[in-house]
């Protein structure tokens, strides 16, 4: 009954370091998403994917990158940490583009 | 452009108070709509849907009616809980965009015992 799986759940990085922040969803979901939330707003589109191997630009992806090699994993990837990259970042998944998404916890990311 | 507009919050209530949240967008075509629900601490969870014109979805107590005529999907509780007290989202699935999810900048609920 895991859903979708975030990891880590916290992590603080210095400018310039890079990381990958790990989704995983176990629901067999062609449509995964990467979603940034700054405080006090709602949640901007990253990157999403609809289906492995394919990939493709949300609203905000300067600075990010993902791969989809498999169905289940969709990991988002810093090359080079920015203090403008600190945010809570969301990673979501559906069976299809009109249906609802299912979120993870969240990874709140620091870049100090 | 596609928008939405969501009443800012916070919003402050007492229990069993009613609560209305406000939620209008800016689309072409008819877009389904979502109210999704954000407890602290937590990722956003669907609350409901609704999909043509005229709908209600309905969860937990939670109403809201897909209005065409005024793009509206106001979202509404009777009488809410402490347990109540969340961010709320207001989200249309356009199919201009893509079918994205476009979301509101949320409204912040917190009911007082």
């Amino acid at each position: 009954n895991a859903g979708v799986t975030q990891t880590p759940k916290f992590r603080i990085l210095k400018i310039g370091q890079s990381m990958t922040l790990q989704c995983a969803q176990d629901m067999n979901h062609n449509y995964m998403y990467w979603y940034r939330q700054d405080p006090g707003m709602g949640l901007k589109l990253i990157y999403y994917s609809v289906g492995a191997g394919i990939t493709d630009k949300g609203e905000v992806p300067n600075g990010y990158n993902v791969s989809r090699s498999t169905t289940e994993d969709f990991p988002l990837r810093l090359e080079l940490a920015a203090p403008s990259q600190t945010s809570v970042y969301f990673c979501a998944s559906s069976s299809g583009s009109n249906q609802p998404q299912h979120f993870g916890d969240g990874t709140r990311l620091s870049i100090l | 452009g596609n928008s939405v507009t969501q009443m800012e919050g916070p919003v402050t209530l007492s229990e069993e108070a009613f609560l209305t949240i406000n939620c209008t967008y800016t689309a072409t075509g008819y877009p389904s709509l979502f109210w999704y629900v954000q407890y602290p601490g937590e990722g956003l969870q669907l609350l409901l849907k609704a999909t043509k014109a005229d709908d209600k979805g309905s969860n937990k107590g939670f109403e809201a009616t897909y209005r065409k005529e005024t793009t509206s999907f106001h979202l509404e509780k009777g009488s809410v809980q402490v347990s109540d007290s969340a961010v709320y989202f207001c989200a249309p699935l356009i199919k201009a965009a893509g079918n994205k999810l476009t979301f509101g900048g949320g409204t912040r609920v917190l009911v007082k015992p």
